[in-house]
């Protein structure tokens, strides 16, 4: 079974420059989480889907961070413009919510975002 | 909302020794309990959790946890650490909706 994919692993650009980032989660995992990763730090959600809606956005810079699951299966996270600040490890998980206790997430290696 | 603090930022031991990772939470809500591992340039990947039942989970890779709700601790162990232990490891606990906050993680080290 195929992983949590994620494209590119690293990204390099300039500030106020825009950068997208692409998942595919696990075959069948109805619910995606993208999280920021500062160095030394644990992940922090920026937003939930439960299939194409967004749940949990409450943590999402909307100001510059958007993001969209067609279809309730890959997932993209955009940033435009990008700032110093965004320079972090942006990390996509799946995992099959149902009812009942929460199941594992799975995550992707990550994309390593550096701004310049 | 909740918190989790992993007591420990880094913990370095010797290979075969027993090792304990610290992890304290709070929240205003009931929450189920994990501990994910981190390698380098890997994503996480689940060790173990707690849902409901026996207080002590036992995870993979040899390592258990026991949850603790008087304390609101799920300090990670394991009795003889290996090399290949050497990561970061991340407490997180999970609402009833689905909500998940991590910890800052702990850098374990293990030295030959």
């Amino acid at each position: 079974e195929a992983g949590v994919v994620q494209s590119p692993r690293y990204k390099i650009i300039e500030k106020k420059q825009p950068v997208a980032f692409w998942c595919n989660p696990i075959s069948g995992h109805n619910t995606l989480y993208w999280y920021l990763q500062n160095l030394g730090q644990g992940p922090e959600l920026l937003i939930r889907y439960e299939n194409e809606e967004a749940v949990d956005d409450s943590q999402l810079p909307k100001d510059r961070f958007s993001a969209e699951r067609l279809k309730g299966v890959d997932s993209t996270l955009k940033i435009q413009p990008a700032e110093l600040g965004d320079s972090a490890v942006y990390l996509c998980a799946s995992s099959l919510v149902g009812q009942g206790a929460p199941n594992e997430q799975f995550f992707g290696p990550g994309t390593r975002l550096t701004v310049l | 909302a909740q918190s989790v603090t992993q007591l420990d930022s880094q913990v370095p031991v010797f290979e075969e020794a027993p090792v304990e990772l610290r992890c304290n939470y709070s929240s205003s809500v009931s929450v189920y309990l994990f501990w994910y591992v981190q390698y380098p340039n890997q994503g996480l990947q689940l060790l173990l959790k707690y849902l409901s039942g026996s207080t002590l989970v036992k995870g993979i890779n040899g390592f258990e946890a026991e949850f603790n709700k008087s304390q609101t601790s799920f300090h990670l162990r394991k009795p003889s650490v290996h090399i290949s232990d050497t990561a970061e490891y991340f407490c997180a606990v999970t609402t009833n909706a689905g909500k998940s906050t991590f910890g800052d993680g702990t850098t374990l080290t293990v030295k030959p």
